[in-house]
């Protein structure tokens, strides 16, 4: 059962546009929701992150939009630069006991064109 | 560097040989968490210590694989009678408690034959 689903699989934008990652989840014991940046032959690396009682955090270039009703939340990238292009995997995590563990969507890999 | 550790980065084995996987998890990180990445897919969970014991190791695939953390620092994950389907990347991220955020090493590539 897929707790975290991430749409798009990939995504192509132009240099100075903004790239729009989706994520939904099922489990409402998750309380918080990290994005993930990952470079070929690298570790993900945490971008930003979120909890649900704010419905947006903004760092820099980077903003995620909660909707805790939905069960939903979305990375905006403003400004996309070709250095942004990566693959950008959405997380969710519970609050206690054996729920510690990251849950991780499928990923999303962005495409900037210079 | 300062960051988590893992060695080798590539390993390349016949199906049915033993592999062992080193996790160096930052100075004082309590947690340590290991993860399995297929290709195109993102990372899905393994196992789970906080220090040297082992709370949830509810993500490990089958009874072949096998993860300690003796000391509650460096960390081994085992897999015996390596399969094809464990050809995946094995990543392994620290943090410094169960609340705190995860850092990830690059991973071992793992190539069964």
């Amino acid at each position: 059962q897929q707790q975290v689903k991430q749409s798009p699989q990939s995504l192509i934008v132009q240099k100075g546009g903004i790239s729009i990652i989706n994520c939904a989840y099922e489990n409402t014991a998750f309380d918080y929701f990290p994005w993930y940046q990952q470079f070929p032959g690298k570790g993900p690396a945490l971008l930003i992150a979120i909890r649900p009682d704010v419905s947006e955090k903004k760092e820099g270039r980077f903003t995620i939009s909660f909707n805790k009703s939905a069960k939903q939340f979305s990375l905006h990238i403003m400004d996309s630069q070709p250095g942004d292009s990566a693959t950008y995997f959405c997380a969710a995590r519970g609050s206690s006991g054996s729920a510690r563990q990251l849950t991780f969507g499928s990923g999303t890999q962005l495409t900037v064109l210079p | 560097g300062a960051g988590v550790s893992q060695s080798p980065r590539y390993k390349v084995a016949k199906r049915g040989q033993d592999v062992a996987l080193r996790c160096d998890p930052i100075s004082g990180h309590v947690s340590l968490f290991w993860y399995q990445q297929a290709l195109g897919q993102g990372p899905e969970f393994l196992t789970y210590f906080q220090n040297e014991a082992q709370l949830d190791k509810s993500g490990l695939p089958s009874d072949r694989f096998f993860a300690e953390r003796p000391e509650g620092s460096v960390s081994t994950l085992k897999i015996q009678r390596t399969q094809q389907e464990d050809s995946a990347v094995y990543l392994c991220a620290s943090s410094l408690g169960p609340d705190s955020p995860l850092h990830f090493g690059n991973g071992t590539r793992l190539t069964v034959t």
